[in-house]
């Protein structure tokens, strides 16, 4: 069964700071990674896709990266700012026979204080 | 910037009643989806739709539900006989393709069940 876990479940940490989300997944045949940001009541904005092939991709401060042989992920954020409080959700896709359904984690809800 | 735009933003409606939710996708995109996000849960995939026509669809999406695009700019998921486990956030997302491509989210109809 295609799976995606995320740790930790939740951070808090004071702005200004750098923190580092896992994503874990057992999802095969793998397609793409993607790490989205999901802020209260709001839909996911995505933030960074990745495919077989890619290690590492930035977004700003956002940097992930993914090693596929041991399906991890990781999504670092630098210089936290206040606004980067949200949930942080890794969704991976397989690709079987045409189909592209993705797998969603449960997400890491990041607070930052002042 | 064009956007994903959902309508209504809350929907309250009384058990056993049926509900449309209502998107409109961005202009240019050819796949659509429906997704499901039951309070303090994760996003769960419910359909995808292309062509005109269901592309896929979890285990979720049963006869209970269904969706339309009835004019070429909205894309509707309808909701028949509804139960209070149908009490959730309904994302709606779009992109150009499938596959590697980025999928842009709708702020969510939060549909509560009573």
């Amino acid at each position: 069964k295609n799976q995606v876990e995320q740790s930790p479940q939740s951070l808090i940490i004071l702005e200004g700071k750098n923190c580092t989300l896992q994503c874990n997944y057992t999802v095969s045949p793998f397609s793409n990674l993607r790490w989205y940001k999901q802020d209260t009541g709001r839909g996911p904005v995505s933030l960074t896709i990745m495919t077989f092939s890619e290690n590492t991709k930035s977004n700003g401060r956002y940097t992930a990266t993914l090693d596929a042989d041991t399906k991890q992920s990781s999504l670092h954020i630098t210089a936290s700012q206040l606004s980067d409080s949200a949930s942080y959700i890794c969704v991976v896709r397989a690709s079987s026979g045409g189909s592209y359904i993705p797998t969603f984690g449960r997400g890491t809800s990041l607070i930052v204080h002042p | 910037e064009p956007e994903v735009t959902q309508t209504p933003s809350h929907q309250v409606t009384q058990m056993g009643q049926e509900v449309i939710l209502r998107c409109v996708p961005i202009s240019n995109h050819l796949y659509f989806y429906w997704y499901r996000q039951i309070l303090g849960q994760k996003v769960e995939f419910l359909v995808s739709f292309y062509n005109n026509e269901i592309s896929e669809k979890s285990e979720i999406f049963d006869d209970q539900f269904s969706v339309e695009r009835p004019d070429g700019s909205n894309f509707t998921l309808k909701i028949r006989s509804t139960k209070l486990e149908d009490s959730a956030m309904y994302f709606c997302a779009s992109s150009v393709r499938q596959g590697v491509t980025e999928a842009f989210f709708g702020q969510g109809t939060r549909l509560t069940v009573v």
